[in-house]
């Protein structure tokens, strides 16, 4: 079974600047998906980014962007310029891709929290 | 918009009172999951649907229950609540396959327990 960790609970940072979010998991696939969700408070979860793990390159989607280093089993999101909507707990999650239920295996989550 | 609807968004019961929360998805999905979400959790998976198939977790408590009457709907019965039901409980789905087809979530049930 895979398991996903989050090693920081609770995170702030000041609008404008960067922060990173980290995340470790364990399997003994070779070919599988992570993800990073968004989940604002009161509001509903949305993906953030997404990485292959069979992709050398790491995703990028505007200020987003992902450090997946695949031998150490890391796959950190880092924000640039901080915007005080980035409030909002962040959860790392796995998929297999021998799962047909496309299941989720979900990190604890990272609280963060842009202060103005 | 094609989304993910839950109602009520807002549920309050008694204990031991029967409550049933809704999922309807105008994405046309075949993969339709509940979850349980606690305060500053992670959500955990109930169950799912792949399809018409119905995928219980292994330490789901069988006082929660689901019905998919169609693509488009899903329920959750919770036949006896207890205060420790108490919870966020949200609606996903997804398409299946092998590509990184994402799951889209939807707003969320808060049900209070009294």
């Amino acid at each position: 079974a895979q398991t996903v960790t989050q090693s920081q609970p609770e995170m702030s940072v000041q609008e404008a600047e960067t922060v990173t979010l980290s995340c470790t998991y364990d399997t003994s696939e070779n070919n599988y998906y992570l993800f990073w969700y968004k989940q604002p408070p009161s509001r509903q979860m949305i993906l953030v980014i997404r990485q292959e793990a069979y992709k050398q390159q790491n995703a990028t989607e505007n200020r987003f962007s992902v450090n997946f280093q695949k031998a150490a089993k890391s796959f950190s999101l880092k924000i640039s310029d901080s915007q005080l909507g980035d409030t909002a707990m962040y959860f790392c999650a796995f998929r297999s891709m021998f799962n047909a239920g496309n299941m989720l295996t979900f990190g604890g989550g990272t609280r963060l929290m842009v202060k103005p | 918009d094609a989304m993910v609807i839950q109602n009520p968004r807002y549920q309050v019961t008694q204990f031991g009172k029967p409550v049933t929360l809704s999922c309807s998805q105008t994405l046309n999905h075949n993969v339709m999951y509940w979850y349980q979400q606690k305060s500053s959790q992670a959500p955990k998976l109930l169950f799912h649907y792949y399809d018409k198939d119905f995928n219980n977790e292994a330490d789901t408590p069988d006082n929660f229950q689901s019905r998919r009457p169609n693509t488009s709907f899903c329920f959750l019965d919770i036949r006896s609540p207890g205060l420790g039901d108490a919870a966020m409980y949200l609606c996903a789905t997804t398409l299946s396959g092998p590509s990184t087809y994402e799951q889209y979530f939807g707003p969320g049930t808060r049900l209070t327990v009294t």
